[in-house]
């Protein structure tokens, strides 16, 4: 009953630090994405990924790198923190084929903050 | 450039009002879904619209979409205070009208408050 898995849940980075925050899921899912949420802006798309081995930039990736190395996992880098990066970060993944269930089902956030 | 206007952002409703909400998009498109977001959770999945046309309806909300016209509405019958929350309609440009691209794009959302 796993279906999308984010680690850590909460963290707090120096700025300058670097940290990874990691995706998993279970439902063999082609497709998976990294969102930021601040408020008044929405969901954000940061990077996303179409299959296994691949990557490709969303409206805000700046500041972040991504790796799908295996198909369950997709990671989420910050190299050099910055304060404009707290923000509330969701991963989310989907079956992204022709079908009925091809909504993103999402993970439960990890809140960042960078002081 | 993907963009998706949610309006209204706000809405304050009273209990066993209607109202609708807006989704309108600016590329073509034949998959759109609706989420309900609580303070400090997750999305939900509400509605998965995949053509022209299509309707889906749980207990009070009615998605519907018109791909012609890149508009989506969620509309909300006799509103009941659970159902305050944020709603985001989300959508995934298509290839013409094929496979997904994968740059699923959200609206800001839609910030629902309903008062006794």
């Amino acid at each position: 009953n796993a279906g999308v898995t984010q680690t850590p849940k909460f963290r707090v980075l120096k700025t300058g630090q670097s940290m990874t925050l990691l995706c998993a899921q279970d439902m063999n899912h082609e497709y998976m994405y990294w969102y930021r949420q601040d408020p008044g802006m929405g969901l954000r798309l940061i990077h996303y990924s179409v299959g296994e081995g691949t990557t490709a930039k969303g409206e805000v990736p700046d500041g972040y790198n991504v790796s799908r190395l295996k198909k369950q996992n997709f990671l989420l880098g910050l190299e050099s923190a910055a304060p404009s990066q707290t923000s509330v970060y969701f991963c989310a993944s989907s079956s992204g084929t022709d079908g009925m269930n091809t909504e993103a089902f999402f993970g439960q956030g990890t809140r960042l903050t960078v002081v | 450039e993907l963009k998706v206007e949610q309006n209204p952002l706000f809405l304050s409703m009273q209990e066993g009002k209607n109202y609708t909400i807006y989704c309108n998009y600016s590329t073509t498109s034949d998959r759109l879904y609706w989420y309900r977001q609580d303070p400090g959770k997750s999305l939900e999945s509400l509605f998965v619209l995949l053509s022209n046309g299509a309707v889906k309806q749980e207990g009070r909300l009615m998605a519907s979409l018109d791909t012609k016209a890149r508009l989506s509405t969620l509309h909300i019958t006799a509103a009941v205070h659970d159902l305050s929350a944020t709603y985001f309609c989300a959508v995934d440009p298509s290839m013409n009208y094929g496979g997904s691209q994968g740059n699923l794009i959200f609206g800001k959302g839609t910030k629902l408050s309903v008062k006794p």
